[in-house]
């Protein structure tokens, strides 16, 4: 089974608009972490958000935030006020187990966002 | 403060040659990991270094090595390069302490590999 999920073909947004990316996730460890990346066409992963299994809140950095799920097994994330410079590559990522001595994330297949003016 | 940093950019080999694709980390980092992303597999995990010592390996084969220096700065090697072996091959550093702290991978803008 597929431990990240990213099933959305293209996404389209409207400039200024809210977008919600989905990423379900698989795995039996109580502990992971759970994160969001942009590539653009530059190449470079950007990293965007993080949250944690035992956040007790979903992560927020600016304009992004994540709907964490819990027992749904879902992190979405969710880009307010879109903007041009958000179409991009974005990928769901996951590290299995507690920090420190593990850092392998295993990433989803990635969504293409694309904003219109 | 400077990003990942990744050398070369672009890189052409041919079949059966042998490549090292270095990176450099953010100053404070002692933590890099090496990703292969291609079309057909999307982002793989290949290895990752602490403090000199390889800490965690991903499903590639012995083709595929690595190390690090005093300095956190890595090297990726790749003997005997085949086809398949065209990819973008992403650093990552992160100052990971502890259990709790250094969650977030930076990345470098990558060394597009093809292998002609």
């Amino acid at each position: 089974a597929q431990k990240i999920t990213q099933t959305q073909p293209g996404m389209f947004v409207q400039e200024k608009e809210a977008v919600t990316l989905d990423c379900t996730y698989d795995t039996s460890d109580p502990s992971y972490g759970l994160f969001w990346y942009k590539q653009p066409s530059s190449g470079e992963m950007i990293f965007l958000i993080y949250q944690g299994s035992y956040d007790q809140q979903n992560a927020t950095e600016g304009r992004y935030s994540l709907n964490f799920q819990k027992a749904r097994k879902s992190a979405n994330l969710v880009i307010s006020a879109s903007q041009l410079g958000d179409s991009a590559m974005y990928f769901c990522a996951m590290r299995e187990g507690a920090g420190g001595a593990n850092s392998k994330l295993t990433f989803g297949k990635g969504i293409t966002l694309s904003v219109r003016p | 403060k400077a990003g990942v940093t990744q050398t070369p950019r672009y890189l052409i080999k041919t079949r059966g040659q042998q490549v090292t694709l270095s990176c450099s980390p953010i100053s404070g980092h002692r933590s890099v990991s090496w990703y292969q992303q291609t079309p057909g597999q999307g982002l793989q995990f290949l290895f990752e270094y602490f403090s000199e010592t390889q800490r965690n390996k991903g499903n590639f084969p012995g083709r595929f090595s690595g190390r690090q220096f005093s300095n956190s700065r890595s090297e990726m090697n790749v003997s005997t390069l085949e086809l398949g072996d065209s990819a973008l091959y992403l650093c990552a550093s992160s100052n990971r302490q502890g259990a709790l702290e250094g969650e977030k991978l930076f990345f470098g803008s990558g060394t597009q590999l093809s292998v002609l």
